[in-house]
Order: C-alpha cells, then sequence, then structure tokens
C-alpha cells in the first residue's frame, strides 16, 4: 500500500481557496487517489478521486502532476462548514484493498 | 444518500457485558468494514470482509469479532465488554473500482459505545 505524507493541520479564513498536499511517493501504476472529508462525530464522506491531471466536481478541484507522486485538493472559497479532517488515501480497489486512512489534515476555517 | 445502518447510535452498558452492534446496507456492496475511532483520533480498521464468508483482521488488532453470513449484514460482537473498549465504532461498505465506479466508502452514522 502506498505510503500518504499530509500536513497535520491548516488554518484558514472564510472566502479563501484553500489547497492541500499530499505526498505518495511509491504509488503503484494501478492505485488511484481518493479524498474524504470527516466531520466531528461522523463517518467520512467521499470528495473527490483522480488518476491523473486534473479533476473537478461540484466540491473540490484535484490536481495530480505527471509523475503522481504528490496530490493537491483545492477547495474553493472555504466557508465556516468545511472545517473537517481531509484524508488523501492511496490505493487499487479493484481486487482486495483495504482502505487504511492516514491522520489526514485537520482544516480550521476561522470568520 | 448512503444506505447503511448502525444500531446502536448510542450505547453505555457494564463491564463484562457481550454486546453485538448491527451494521446493514442494501446497496449489495461485497466489501464492508469496521474501524474504530476515538474522539480526535485517527480512524483505525479492526476488521474488513470481501464477501459472504470473508472475514480478515484490519491494522489495529481488537478482541472485537465479526461475521457475515448475509451480503447486507456485518455485525461486530464483543464477549466481554471493558472500559478500553469505549469507542466510536463505524461501519462501511463499497463495491469497489469494477465497472466505472470510484470504489468510496459509504459510512453509517456510528455507533458510539461507552463502558463503564
Amino acid at each position: 500500500l502506498a505510503k500518504t505524507t499530509q500536513p497535520i493541520s491548516m488554518d484558514s479564513y472564510e472566502g479563501q481557496e484553500v489547497n492541500i498536499t499530499c505526498s505518495h511517493n511509491n504509488i503503484a501504476t494501478n492505485d488511484y487517489i481518493t479524498w474524504y472529508q470527516q466531520f466531528p462525530s461522523q463517518g467520512p464522506r467521499f470528495i473527490i478521486q483522480g488518476y491523473k491531471t486534473k479533476v473537478t466536481n461540484e466540491v473540490a478541484s484535484l490536481f495530480i502532476p505527471a509523475d503522481r507522486k504528490s496530490s493537491t485538493l483545492s477547495l474553493p472559497r472555504v466557508s465556516l462548514s468545511d472545517t473537517a479532517v481531509y484524508y488523501c488515501l492511496v490505493g487499487d480497489w479493484a481486487g482486495g484493498f483495504k482502505t487504511i486512512f492516514g491522520a489526514g489534515t485537520r482544516l480550521f476555517v476561522k470568520a | 444518500e448512503a444506505d447503511i445502518y448502525q444500531t446502536p447510535r448510542y450505547l453505555v452498558i457494564g463491564t463484562g457485558k457481550k454486546i453485538t452492534l448491527e451494521c446493514s446496507q442494501t446497496m449489495g456492496h461485497d466489501k464492508m468494514y469496521w474501524y474504530q475511532q476515538d474522539p480526535g483520533m485517527e480512524l483505525h480498521l479492526i476488521h474488513y470482509s470481501y464477501g459472504v464468508n470473508s472475514t480478515e483482521k484490519g491494522d489495529l488488532s481488537s478482541e472485537s469479532t465479526v461475521s457475515r453470513i448475509r451480503t447486507e449484514h456485518f455485525p461486530l460482537t464483543l464477549e466481554s465488554a471493558r472500559p478500553s473498549h469505549t469507542s466510536q465504532y463505524l461501519c462501511a461498505s463499497s463495491d469497489g473500482l469494477a465497472g466505472g465506479n470510484t470504489g468510496e466508502l459509504f459510512f453509517g452514522e456510528g455507533s458510539r459505545l461507552t463502558v463503564l
């Protein structure tokens, strides 16, 4: 399983764009990159997934460079409700992959 | 809206009691998982299943046991609860990456267990 490294915490202000970078130097060819969001006392929720280049949905964008050794989750114009823990996961779910969450990045959005 | 349900949501019991945390999903997912998480701490995988009659232990050693007799049902049992088992237990399911799916995990609302 590819190990991931993320900042432990980040602070931001409402209305700003937030970029959280995840390092995954030993990512395998079949691995996808997936991000989850978790609010206190709730289970994580899927945000976005990508394999290479850029992926965008209604919530976030995911930027993946050509070497795929890192990825950046971009949250446009954050609000107080975006305060949460964000997890970067790397793996191949096609087979018997067991999903392991790391420590994640604790994002705190201030008014 | 994810169709995965956990009961009970909250449970307070005494030491030595046997408890079962229920988890059911109506999405037909083959893969199911149990995670344990203390407040403000990391999620730890304690059990997972790839399908009926398939169960494996996760990365965090746990005294709990699981069973998977039906696709939709993945209960977790503690034969003799202790205060060290006090935690939140989160159940999840996934259908993997086949068929263009993302393999995302769908989580239940969790069961918060307190052992006195």
